[in-house]
């Protein structure tokens, strides 16, 4: 079974705090790794792919690396704002004909003003 | 850019009803899916569509069934809605897979049912 899992699974942070969460998946069989935010009443919308080990990908203040290797990926925002408020889901995409994207539970940050 | 819209954003239906929850993609994409997002459970495919009247089960498609007569729209239905099927649902398109990036979804806004 393919197992995708986050940490922490809530986080609060004060206006101005830099954060990190991470996304742990399967090391085998890896394809590409999904970010996206989740924010309340919106659609979740895509952040980053990421496909090759030692991958850095940046957006605005939230960055993201990729370890396929160990099979670990750390999103990292800097100086938090309360518009980052929002879920950050990631999803394992496993090599093959049959492709599926396998979903982690999320990491809730709130960030207070 | 991409839209995805789900006809309703909450719906409240009774035990027994039939439900449809329709979702409808601008970008001319060949793959949708419909989700469902409980807490504690992340989000679950239930089906999916890589094709016009094409479809194929996910992970929990029990009580569920898709309806795909054009392109741009998905259908969910419950055929008699249970409480077990309260949730946030989700649906989602993504063009043809050429590569990771080609895997990106784009989903809607969600659809929160209660069942009574």
């Amino acid at each position: 079974i393919l197992n995708v899992e986050q940490s922490p699974q809530s986080l609060h942070v004060q206006e101005g705090d830099s954060t990190n969460f991470t996304c742990s998946f399967p090391s085998s069989n890896f394809y590409a790794l999904h970010w996206y935010r989740w924010e309340t009443a919106k659609s979740p919308e895509a952040l980053f792919v990421m496909t090759l080990n030692g991958d850095e990908k940046k957006k605005g203040r939230i960055s993201a690396t990729l370890n396929t290797k160990e099979g670990y990926s750390y999103l990292y925002i800097k100086g938090s704002q309360p518009e980052d408020s929002a879920t950050y889901l990631c999803a394992f995409l496993n090599a093959g004909n049959n492709r599926k994207l396998i979903w982690g539970l999320g990491t809730s940050l709130a960030v207070n003003p | 850019d991409v839209k995805v819209t789900q006809s309703s954003r909450y719906l409240v239906k009774r035990t027994g009803e039939k439900v449809f929850l329709e979702c409808v993609q601008d970008m001319d994409h060949e793959n949708m899916f419909w989700y469902r997002q409980d807490p504690g459970l992340g989000l679950r495919l239930i089906y999916f569509s890589y094709d016009v009247k094409m479809k194929e089960k996910g992970d929990i498609p029990e009580g569920y069934s898709v309806s795909r007569e054009k392109k741009e729209r998905f259908s969910l239905i419950l055929e008699s809605a249970s409480t077990n099927q309260t949730s946030m649902y989700l649906c989602a398109s993504r063009g043809t897979s050429g590569g990771p990036r080609s895997e990106t979804q784009y989903f809607g806004p969600g659809t929160r049912l209660l069942v009574l």
